[in-house]
């Protein structure tokens, strides 16, 4: 069975450019969250999505957007880069959405270099 | 107030030795505790988890100690491997209330390293 999967798994950007990452939940979990890890700390939530509409957002500026799409993939937006947001971008993927905690399964992330 | 705190740092341990890393929390909401272990260049991939109904959980040679009144939750690794070495995370996350997420706290992390 296919894990998580993130895409692209590398990504380098210019300061003030725009970036997309995008993610696929494991196959029957439908509820898909965004962490932020940037090297040497634990990762930082960013927002968490079930069935299409955001059930949770973390302490991150507007220039974060996410959404999830109907196969309940998910794709993280960032738009004017900064230095600070180099770092790895994780995706977990949950089989349910709020009814409950259930395990979450990270992806390999995508890791953002902002030069 | 949201934070979960792990404790050491970084830890060295000989192969055979016993590995115990220890998180504080403070949020009384919390009531689900996994454990995940990061290699480099990977995602943090899960370990074990335990809800505060219980006060230990062993899965193989991974054991998780609760203590609800302390707010104490700690890994014990036993018979540490070389293999074993990577980062561990504790983390966190409560109930979700009506239409709100469940997000996860993590700790800072432990980078764990077993001596052969």
């Amino acid at each position: 069975d296919a894990g998580v999967t993130q895409s692209p798994t590398h990504l380098i950007k210019t300061r003030g450019q725009q970036v997309t990452l995008r993610c696929s939940p494991i196959s029957g979990h439908k509820s898909v969250s965004w962490y932020q890890q940037v090297l040497g700390q634990g990762p930082q939530f960013i927002f968490q999505y079930y069935e299409k509409e955001e059930r949770g957002r973390g302490n991150f500026p507007d220039r974060f957007s996410a959404r999830q799409f109907p196969n309940y993939s998910s794709e993280l937006n960032v738009n004017a880069l900064l230095l600070g947001d180099s770092a790895l971008y994780l995706c977990a993927s949950r089989p349910r959405g709020v009814s409950g905690n259930t395990e979450a399964f990270f992806g390999q992330g995508t890791r953002l270099t902002v030069v | 107030q949201q934070q979960v705190k792990q404790s050491p740092q970084s830890l060295i341990v000989q192969k055979g030795g016993i590995s115990i890393i220890n998180c504080a929390y403070e949020n009384t909401a919390f009531d689900y505790f996994p454990w995940y272990q990061q290699f480099p260049g990977k995602g943090p991939a899960l370990l074990i988890a335990i809800r505060p109904d219980v006060s230990e959980k062993k899965e193989g040679r991974f054991t998780i100690s609760f203590n609800k009144s302390a707010k104490q939750f700690s890994l014990h690794i036993m018979d540490s491997q070389p293999g074993d070495s990577a980062t561990y995370f504790c983390a966190a996350s409560s109930f979700p209330a009506r239409n709100a997420g469940n997000m996860l706290t993590f700790g800072g992390g432990t980078r764990l390293m077993v001596k052969p």
